[in-house]
């Protein structure tokens, strides 16, 4: 059971370079999310997915695509990278059960734009 | 506007006790309060949620004012490892969506 996991770990691009940050989770979770953090600074959501086949923007998904391939995966695109997107990237899945609701977190995924 | 707030820092002794406060004066009735840490800029870890009651596990307790406006998550014995940035989340009442905030830097000091 590996939880939640990220690809890749790290990578450097340059302005205007695409890229697809991926993310599985094996805990057979509905909702998958996208979160991005910033030096000193908290996570901020970029777009989250409740189930299967639903997409819906965050707090900050101005740059950003997404697509919930399956259940299991839930993708980031960068269709035209900007040096303000250099972040550390985020995956998460969640379990509810009523109104609670427990994120699991990958490892992240540091990207540098040039 | 914010839904939680947290000081921005804390050092605690390795072996006392750890409490860290938050306020979170607009919550609602239904939602719950949610703790996390981040090691290190590791992925955010679980450690402990709450609606009205006290809670514990095997990493924490967590106090929450009866009026729910504040609560205290508590680490009985702080070890080096328990060194990281730790998250009150509440839900934000639209959406699907937790508002993680910048958190309290915890430094367990030997």
């Amino acid at each position: 059971n590996a939880g939640v996991t990220q690809t890749p770990k790290f990578q450097v691009l340059k302005t205007g370079q695409s890229m697809t940050l991926q993310c599985a989770q094996d805990m057979n979770h509905n909702s998958m999310y996208w979160y991005r953090q910033d030096p000193g600074m908290g996570l901020r959501l970029i777009y989250y997915s409740a189930s299967e086949g639903t997409t819906d923007k965050g707090e900050v998904p101005n740059g950003y695509n997404v697509s919930r391939l399956n259940k299991r995966e839930f993708s980031l695109r960068l269709e035209s990278a900007a040096p303000s997107q250099t972040s550390v990237y985020f995956c998460a899945s969640s379990s509810r059960t009523g109104l609670q609701e427990t994120q699991y977190f990958g490892p992240g995924t540091r990207l540098l734009v040039l | 506007d914010a839904k939680t707030t947290q000081p921005p820092s804390m050092d605690c002794a390795e072996g006392r006790a750890a409490n860290l406060p938050c306020n979170h004066s607009t919550i609602s009735g239904n939602e719950y309060v949610y703790w996390y840490r981040q090691i290190h800029s590791q992925g955010p870890q679980y450690i402990i949620h709450g609606l009205k009651n006290n809670e514990t596990n095997e990493m924490a307790s967590l106090i929450i004012t009866e009026d729910r406006k504040s609560s205290t998550l508590i680490l009985p014995h702080a070890t080096l490892r328990d060194t990281a940035v730790y998250y009150c989340i509440v839900r934000l009442r639209t959406g699907n969506q937790f508002y993680f905030g910048t958190g309290t830097s915890l430094t367990v000091i030997p």
